[in-house]
């Protein structure tokens, strides 16, 4: 059980352009679900923290007018790339949180969607 | 900002080899991951240490949790080809409102040749 799936898993597009990822909890309900940016050959940067029903936490340096979160259900989130740039280019992983008794969630995390903007 | 230093960042050896990851951080965690990635691929969880001093194995991988719980190292012996990977640690944080947040290492890229 506790897998979740991104789609698309990769996705090219023009400079410009918006770009939706979806990201989803398959067999359980996320109590939280966390969007993460990872650039070639460095680890992952946690963009986001997302709770369904309630606007997302962004981290610092994140802008949240260009990546908007959208947490409807609680096995579904989307992130949304809004006028995509090629600095934007990179790897989104995102994971979904599930209380594991005690005071923190463990996290899942999907395989993540390769953006490329050309 | 909590910051996780993995050292050495690249390390290349031969299959049979030993070999020890670091992970080091001057905040105080409640827990501590590991994870290894594949490229093109999410990272996928090995373990989590919880207490201070804390040793898990897991077949030819030994993980250890520092006593104060700010630090973590990942022994891997007889290391195979299919041990190569990105191998991340990262540390859990409670937040003061609820809810928690991983912070991750910045990664140990292992390559083991035949």
């Amino acid at each position: 059980g506790a897998v979740v799936s991104q789609h698309p898993s990769w996705v090219i597009c023009k400079s410009g352009t918006s770009v939706k990822i979806e990201c989803r909890s398959l067999d359980f309900q996320a109590t939280t679900m966390f969007w993460y940016r990872q650039f070639p050959k460095q680890s992952l940067m946690l963009m986001a923290t997302s709770n369904e029903g309630s606007k997302a936490t962004y981290e610092q340096g994140v802008e949240k007018d260009k990546f908007l979160i959208n947490h409807a259900s609680l096995t579904l989130s989307t992130l949304t790339v809004t006028s995509a740039h090629p600095e934007d280019s990179s790897f989104y992983i995102c994971s979904a949180g599930r209380l594991a008794g005690g005071l923190s969630d463990t996290q899942y995390f999907g395989p993540g969607t390769r953006l490329t903007v050309l | 900002t909590q910051l996780l230093e993995q050292s050495p960042q690249f390390l290349s050896i031969q299959e049979g080899e030993n070999l020890t990851v670091y992970c080091n951080s001057s905040s105080v965690f409640s827990s501590l991951q590991w994870y290894r990635q594949e490229p093109g691929e999410g990272p996928v969880l090995l373990v989590t240490v919880v207490t201070g001093g804390e040793v898990k194995k897991l077949k030819r991988l030994t993980f250890q949790f520092g006593d104060a719980r700010k630090d973590s190292s990942l022994h891997i012996t007889a290391a195979q080809p299919g041990d190569t990977g990105l191998y991340l640690c990262a540390g859990d944080f409670i937040l003061t409102g609820g809810g928690n947040k991983l912070t991750f290492g910045t990664g140990t890229q292992l390559k083991v040749e035949l």
